[in-house]
């Protein structure tokens, strides 16, 4: 168990269908973050959020919604996906996202596939 | 932008063999840090340094932070088949996870 936990492992979605991802933390800490892992690319930092507000949108499509109602949990929102969405969702979280406080407790990811 | 580029993409190394990757950024890091995803898990972090030319060791694992500051590497003597996995960098520039740049990973294959 990472004190990071994520659900659900799998999910199949069609293009049309709205569904969620969620990730939730047990460490006490104040930052967390949505990462997408494609084949052979680097990992791409989504969204950032510190105490709940959104800090970082790295300019990523808005059929991905964050929310983030407290700073134990962390929902992704889709709809309308594309199957180049296909992808392991991973969350992660920091103590905190300054300097000192930066390393990233990952949480087992949601492969998605988008058919 | 800032880029953190890794190096070589794939390395498959005979057990008992030593391993190195290699990380290399377009900009002056305040730290670098190293995560290792093993085969359908996720990444998990290793270490993070700080200091110009610092080099730390955990057990058959040597990390180092160039005198620059802008690449490091990753050097596993005598590898074992519990090495296999992908190895990455992730640098930051200001220090703030918020602005942490990844690099592509090294996937390393040990051949019993």
């Amino acid at each position: 168990e990472t004190g990071v936990t994520q659900t659900p492992r799998h999910l199949v979605m069609g293009m049309t269908n709205k569904k969620s991802l969620k990730c939730e933390q047990h460490l006490g800490h104040n930052a967390m973050y949505w990462y997408k892992q494609s084949a052979k690319k680097p990992l791409e930092l989504m969204f950032v959020y510190s105490l709940e507000e959104r800090v970082e949108n790295n300019s990523v499509p808005s059929r991905f919604s964050p929310e983030c109602p407290n700073s134990s949990h962390l929902f992704l929102h889709l709809h309308t996906l594309q199957p180049e969405d296909s992808a392991l969702y991973l969350c992660a979280s920091s103590q905190d996202i300054y300097s000192g406080a930066n390393v990233l407790t990952f949480g087992a990811g949601s492969r998605l596939t988008v058919l | 932008g800032q880029q953190v580029m890794q190096i070589p993409q794939y390395q498959h190394v005979q057990e008992g063999e030593d391993f190195t990757t290699y990380c290399n950024s377009s900009t002056t890091l305040s730290n670098i840090q190293w995560y290792k995803q093993r085969p359908g898990g996720h990444p998990v972090f290793l270490i993070q340094l700080v200091k110009s030319g610092e080099v730390k060791k955990q057990k058959r694992l040597t990390f180092q932070f160039g005198e620059a500051k802008k690449n490091s590497s990753l050097h596993i003597t005598a590898t074992q088949t519990t090495d296999v996995g992908t190895y990455f960098c992730a640098g930051s520039n200001s220090g703030s996870a918020r602005q942490l740049t990844f690099g592509s990973g090294t996937q390393l294959t040990v051949l019993p």
